[in-house]
This record gives structure tokens, sequence and C-alpha cells, in this order.
């Protein structure tokens, strides 16, 4: 089965700073996506980010980027200029396409603070 | 476009009731599916409808079912209420058929908190 692993329980980061969240997972697929949310206090599940595993080009959402290292199943996300805007719980999630539909694995979050 | 609805927004239910959430997808979003949120156990998924079947499920009880509507909307039901069932519940839409990443991409309603007393 696979699994999500988010080492880091919570961060905290200086506005205007950069903070870089780590992600790893386990899967012996080789192709599948791999996604960033962001759950701010209002509980609603955003996406920020997402990577196709068989595109090695790192993806970019404006302020948001993955490192994502396919080999050693390694997923971070960098969050530069940090906002207050962006406190939040950010969880990182894996899926792949399947006869069995899709469905998102998480890992268990990582905090994120933002100091003004 | 409008995002992913639920409602309720809040249910406080008793031991030994049933509940039903409801949750309406994004227009041409054929699947949903449902995710469980605890402080606990986090976010985990409990099943996936897709055109009007259920095409993945989780590890949960079978007091947790649910169904999709020709219009891909999606009811879930909980019977037999126990006090562990207290959670957000989330549901999430996707087009859910294609190749591709924006095949699979899940967005996310406001969930459903429900508290078991």
């Amino acid at each position: 089965a696979q699994t999500v692993t988010q080492s880091q329980p919570e961060m905290s980061v200086q506005e205007a700073e950069t903070v870089t969240l780590s992600c790893t997972y386990d899967t012996s697929e080789s192709d599948y996506y791999l996604f960033w949310y962001k759950q701010p206090p209002s509980r609603q599940m955003i996406l920020v980010i997402r990577q196709e595993a068989y595109k090695q080009q790192n993806a970019t959402e404006n302020r948001f980027s993955v490192n994502f290292q396919k080999a050693a199943k390694s997923f971070s996300l960098k969050i530069s200029d940090s906002q207050l805007g962006d406190a939040a719980m950010y969880f990182c999630a894996y899926s792949r396409e399947g006869e069995y539909g899709n469905k998102l694995v998480f890992g268990a979050g990582t905090i994120l603070r933002v100091k003004s | 476009k409008a995002g992913v609805t639920q409602t309720p927004r809040y249910l406080i239910k008793t031991r030994g009731q049933q509940v039903t959430l409801s949750c309406s997808p994004i227009s041409g979003h054929r699947s949903v599916s449902w995710y469980q949120q605890t402080p606990g156990q986090g976010l985990q998924f409990l099943f996936e409808y897709f055109s009007e079947t259920q095409r993945n499920k989780g590890n949960f009880p079978g007091r947790f079912s649910g169904r999709q509507f020709s219009n891909s909307r999606s009811e879930m039901n909980v019977s037999t209420l126990e006090l562990g069932d207290s959670a957000l519940y989330l549901c999430a839409s996707s087009l859910g058929w294609g190749l591709g990443l924006s095949s699979y991409e899940q967005y996310f309603g406001p969930g459903t908190r429900l508290t078991v007393t």
C-alpha cells in the first residue's frame, strides 16, 4: 500500500522569507500524481500545486514550487516570499490512475505558522 | 464555475442515530470521493463514486455507505452513529476519466462537521 510521510508536524517562517515543507512517499508504481493541499483555519482544502511523476520538470505555481526527486521518492514544497495568508495546515497527497478509480492518500500534515 | 458544495455544514446527532450528508460536485465532474478527517487518524478515504457506481472503497465498516445520482450529486450515509464518527467529512470532485493529471485533480468542498453525542 502506498504511504505518505510528512516528518515535520510544525514549521515557522518569518513573513517574506522562504520555507520548505518535506514529504516522502512509498510506492512501487512508476506513474502517479503528487499534490500539495492547503487547509486554512476555515477547513476548506485548497489545491496548491500538482506534479505528474513522469515529468522531470518541477512544477511551479507563482510563489509555490516543488522539488520532485523520483528516485528518492521525495516531494517537497517551497513557499517563497511567505505571506500571513500562507499560514495553514499543508498536506502532501499521492494518487494514481487505475482500474479501481482514484483516491488520495494523505500525509499527516504540517502546520505552517507565519510570523509578522 | 461553482465549486463543490456540501450540506449541511454542521450536524449534531446522538449515538445510534443515522445521518445523511450531501455533496454537489463541480459541473462536468463525474467522480465524487468522500474523506473523513479526525485529529487522531488524519484524512482517510471513505469511497469514490463514478457514474453512479462505487469505484473504490476505503477501510471503513459497512455502517458507512454512499450513492451517486445521475446528475453526479452524491450522498453519504452513516447508520448507528458512534462517538468515534465525530469528524469533518470532506467531499471532493474530479473529472474522473480520461488520461492525465487534469482528470484526477480533486477539488474539495467546505466539509460537514459531524458531532456525535
